[in-house]
């Protein structure tokens, strides 16, 4: 059975203080691991897929990294509207497109 | 990316009633997903709804109470049946196109059961 545990599950930052936020994960073939976006009263928005381990994903402040067991979701710099859920998922070889998501972070960034 | 439309985007029922919800794409799409959300928690996914055959559910989640319809590649149904206050949630729709790509969500219905 697939199994995604993000950590921490709660990060507060000041305006522009970096941090990174943690996916560990266990699969049986990893197919895609999947960065999501959350705002309250919205459903997820995509952010980045990373395929294979040493493959790493840019998106303004964001930059996601993979390696064999975990993912990484770097902050460079952020800001107050960085602030939301962010959730990770994994997709398996036997899981027929299928996701299974983690717990998330909220992330509040404050300015 | 598809444009997918939820509603009701929120309801508020009383128990032992049902509620269909309808999720519409404006694209054609190969797959399409409803997950359920409930307060503070993450995604958990009920059943994967196949084009012009029987949904494909999850463990925990059964045809009885999660009833749903695909009856083309741009619509899908879910039908929340005899209500009771344990399912008031988050239910959400998503799809994905062929292959390996990302799955792409609707907002959400928001769903109180009184």
């Amino acid at each position: 059975e697939d199994q995604v545990t993000q950590s921490p599950e709660a990060l507060r930052l000041q305006e522009g203080e970096s941090s990174s936020l943690n996916c560990s994960y266990t699969v049986s073939g990893l197919r895609g691991l999947f960065w999501y976006r959350q705002d309250p009263g919205k459903g997820p928005e995509f952010l980045f897929t990373l395929y294979s381990a040493g493959e790493e994903k840019e998106k303004e402040r964001l930059k996601a990294t993979l390696t064999k067991k975990e993912s990484f979701l770097h902050i460079t710099a952020p800001k107050p509207e960085d602030s939301a859920t962010y959730l990770c998922a994994v997709r398996g070889s036997t899981s027929y497109g299928k996701l299974t998501f983690g717990q998330g972070t909220i992330l509040t960034v404050h300015p | 990316s598809a444009v997918i439309s939820q509603k009701p985007s929120r309801d508020i029922c009383q128990r032992g009633t049902s509620l269909t919800i309808q999720c519409q794409v404006d694209s054609q799409v190969t797959m399409m997903f409803w997950y359920r959300q409930q307060p503070g928690q993450s995604l958990t996914l009920i059943a994967t709804a196949n084009q012009g055959s029987e949904a494909t559910y999850e463990s925990g989640f059964v045809i009885d109470k999660f009833p749903i319809s695909r009856p083309n590649l741009t619509f899908s149904t879910l039908t929340v049946s005899n209500m009771s206050p344990e399912d008031s949630s988050i239910y959400l729709c998503s799809v994905a196109g062929e292959g390996n790509q990302p799955q792409h969500f609707g907002d959400g219905t928001r769903l109180s059961i009184l």
